[in-house]
């Protein structure tokens, strides 16, 4: 079973802090590493897409960063707004077999007005 | 564009019956994806379907079966619905490709009694 954990599970931030949660995963056979923004009642939005060891990405706010050989991503948001609050997830993508997406169960972030 | 559709939004089924979770992507994406989404579980891969015409299980495949009709569709099949199986099914679709964005449908609400 290759597991893929997120920390943690939930989150309350006060408007206009700034915040960071953990992508945990396998180190060995890695691909890439996507992160997800999930509102509720919508679908999954695509966030950012990492492949290289070491690398930064930055989307407005938000920025992740990634370290394959220890396993972890994290994903940084920069003075936090009510319109952040969603569920953040990370997929997983192996270099061998077939291309699927391995889900972690996300982090729950609420902003606080 | 349309991007990922699916049909119904909302079902209501009776334990026994059977139903068909139709979903469609308009982006010349070579890979199809079904999910099922739990209350603290994530997202779980029920079966996707890497090229037309190739179709393979993923974690919680027992009950469902699909057709990949062409390109654009893939569908999702419930023979004998169980109260289990109540659950928001999100579909998805991507190009070919470990790196590649995901998309996601606005998701079935299945209710099955």
């Amino acid at each position: 079973i290759l597991n893929v954990e997120q920390s943690p599970q939930s989150l309350h931030v006060q408007e206009g802090d700034s915040t960071n949660f953990t992508c945990s995963f396998p180190s060995s056979n890695f691909y890439a590493l996507h992160w997800y923004r999930w509102e509720t009642a919508k679908s999954p939005e695509a966030l950012f897409v990492m492949t290289l060891n070491g690398d930064e990405k930055k989307k407005g706010r938000i920025s992740a960063t990634l370290n394959t050989k220890e396993g972890y991503s994290y994903l940084y948001i920069k003075g936090s707004q009510p319109e952040d609050s969603a569920t953040y997830l990370c997929a997983w993508v192996s270099n061998f077999g077939n291309e699927k997406l391995t889900f972690g169960t996300g982090t729950r972030l609420t902003i606080i007005p | 564009n349309a991007g990922v559709t699916q049909t119904p939004k909302f079902q209501v089924l009776k334990t026994g019956q059977s139903m068909t979770l139709q979903c469609a992507q308009d982006m010349n994406h070579n890979s199809m994806y079904w999910y099922r989404q739990d209350p603290g579980m994530g997202l779980r891969l029920i079966y996707y379907s890497a090229s037309e015409g190739t179709t393979d299980k993923g974690e919680v495949p027992n009950g469902y079966n699909v057709s990949r009709l062409n390109k654009r569709e893939f569908s999702l099949r419930l023979e004998s619905a169980a109260p289990s199986q109540t659950s928001v099914y999100f579909c998805a679709s991507r190009f070919r490709g470990r790196d590649g964005t995901q998309y996601f449908g606005p998701g079935t609400r299945l209710l099955v009694l």
